[in-house]
């Protein structure tokens, strides 16, 4: 069974409020990452955990958060959402790091206004 | 600048057609390769992975790596309606463990 599965599908937030997706895999992988894909964009690697070491991109930093409190699971928070924050969010998760397969979720489209 | 390069941005076959997409790391640390298609309201599934110069082949789908170039070609023979869909390359640094994307691929199979 190959599944990550994303809640919510769809998310409207506020400008200013924040907002928390949630991801989750039952292939025992020991990473997962977070993507941000806007239309005409490649994915953007926002973070990852391999096993309980969160990774985060140099530019992205200080406007996104995550935990992951067992392996299956994996949050990312947004501690003050903006318009520039509606994008796809893409989870996915590897059985190692390095050069393995990714299994993706269907994605959490978030809308800000 | 993107690290992972792809051309054409849009790419229209007639069925039982060949459609070919092209990929170029600009970043040398970044050799290994993947092909993922993703279908519309579904997340990115991985094609399959080259990792080694020359052709890998599974099925329809045929791979080929240069890595004095870094580049890496997708040709899928006898294309599909359903093989309608975006197709990302995907490039991955072992020493940073991270996996780039380009921007990708959109192809329309025309029945």
């Amino acid at each position: 069974d190959t599944t990550v599965k994303q809640n919510p599908r769809y998310k409207l937030a506020r400008v200013g409020k924040p907002v928390n997706l949630i991801c989750s895999q039952t292939m025992n992988h020991d990473t997962m990452y977070w993507y941000q894909k806007k239309p005409n964009q490649a994915p953007k690697l926002l973070l990852f955990y391999y096993d309980k070491i969160l990774n985060r991109e140099a530019d992205t930093f200080e406007k996104f958060q995550s935990s992951r409190p067992n392996n299956s699971f994996c949050s990312l928070y947004i501690g003050s959402a903006g318009l520039e924050y509606s994008a796809m969010y893409l989870c996915a998760s590897s059985r190692d790091r390095g050069a393995e397969t990714l299994y993706f979720g269907s994605g959490t489209r978030l809308t800000v206004l | 600048q993107q690290k992972v390069q792809q051309s054409p941005e849009s790419l229209s076959v007639p069925e039982g057609g060949m459609a070919s997409f092209n990929c170029t790391s600009s970043d040398r640390n970044f050799q290994y390769f993947w092909w993922y298609r993703q279908h519309s309201g579904e997340g990115p599934k991985a094609l399959m992975s080259i990792f080694s110069d020359g052709d890998k082949k599974e099925g329809r789908f045929t791979a080929h790596l240069n890595k004095a170039s870094l580049h890496v070609s997708l040709h899928i023979r006898d294309s599909q309606p359903s093989d309608s869909a975006l197709y990302f390359c995907a490039a991955s640094d072992l020493n940073a463990y991270k996996v780039i994307f380009g921007k990708g691929t959109h192809l329309h199979v025309l029945p």
